[in-house]
């Protein structure tokens, strides 16, 4: 069964960076992921598919400070010159054996 | 660009029957495939299932079947989420999904802004 596995919480300061994990349950380390961001009171905003190489494809309008990688059955995404509206949940989602959400991540910015 | 907008938010008394609505506009082609994600409050995503406006075409999370009914409306770009029962369990935010690239699973790349059903006697 395909599962996701994300920490509850992360904090960072504000202007610093910040690297999320998502973990790919065992024999799916090839998936990709997609990172979706929900910000207080509002719905998701997709954010970017993170490939298994490490290569990555932005959503339309998602500034440069969002970036993703890979490693093995992680997947991640770092968050650059952390701003106060980058406060928010994290999810992932992968699929092949059905949609697949992660937990969520809830990033504070100190 | 794809818009996916839904339908209001949603008062019902448990036992009562709703459906719900996310209508499509922008999207390059005639069908598409649309699903439904539910967010209880203060909790996760979770997807519900979904289905092919072209042929109604249907998959449903095991979680979710035979709980809900979705349905499309090819012709006017629409697909539906429907209870015949409403518990109060069900009260939770509700987003459409598309994924992306034209296919029934894959990243979502656009979302509804979400409607709120409420259940309560």
């Amino acid at each position: 069964q395909l599962v996701l596995t994300q920490s509850p919480s992360a904090s960072a300061s504000l202007g610093a960076s910040v690297k999320l994990t998502c973990t790919l349950s065992s024999g799916h380390s090839l998936s990709a992921i997609a990172w979706h961001q929900q910000q207080p009171l509002k719905g998701p905003r997709y954010l970017m598919k993170v490939n298994s190489d490490g290569s990555h494809n932005k959503g339309d309008g998602i500034p440069d400070r969002f970036s993703g990688s890979s490693s093995g059955a992680e997947r991640y995404l770092t968050i650059s010159s952390l701003q106060s509206e980058d406060e928010a949940d994290y999810y992932c989602q992968t699929w092949g054996t059905g949609m697949v959400f992660g937990g969520g991540t809830k990033l504070t910015v100190l | 660009e794809v818009q996916l907008v839904q339908s209001g938010a949603e008062v019902k008394k448990p036992g009562e029957s709703l459906k719900i609505s996310c209508k499509v506009s922008g999207n390059s082609f005639a069908s598409f495939w649309i699903g439904w994600v539910r967010q209880m409050p203060g909790k996760g995503l979770e997807w519900m299932g979904i289905i092919y406006t072209g042929d109604s075409d249907t998959r449903y999370s095991p979680s979710f079947q035979g709980q809900v009914t979705i349905s499309a409306d090819k012709s006017i770009n629409t697909a539906y989420l429907q209870w015949s029962s409403l518990k109060a369990s069900d009260t939770a935010m509700y987003y459409c999904a598309r994924p992306a690239g034209g296919y029934s699973d894959g990243p979502v790349d656009s979302w509804g802004q979400g409607t709120l059903v409420t259940v309560s006697s």
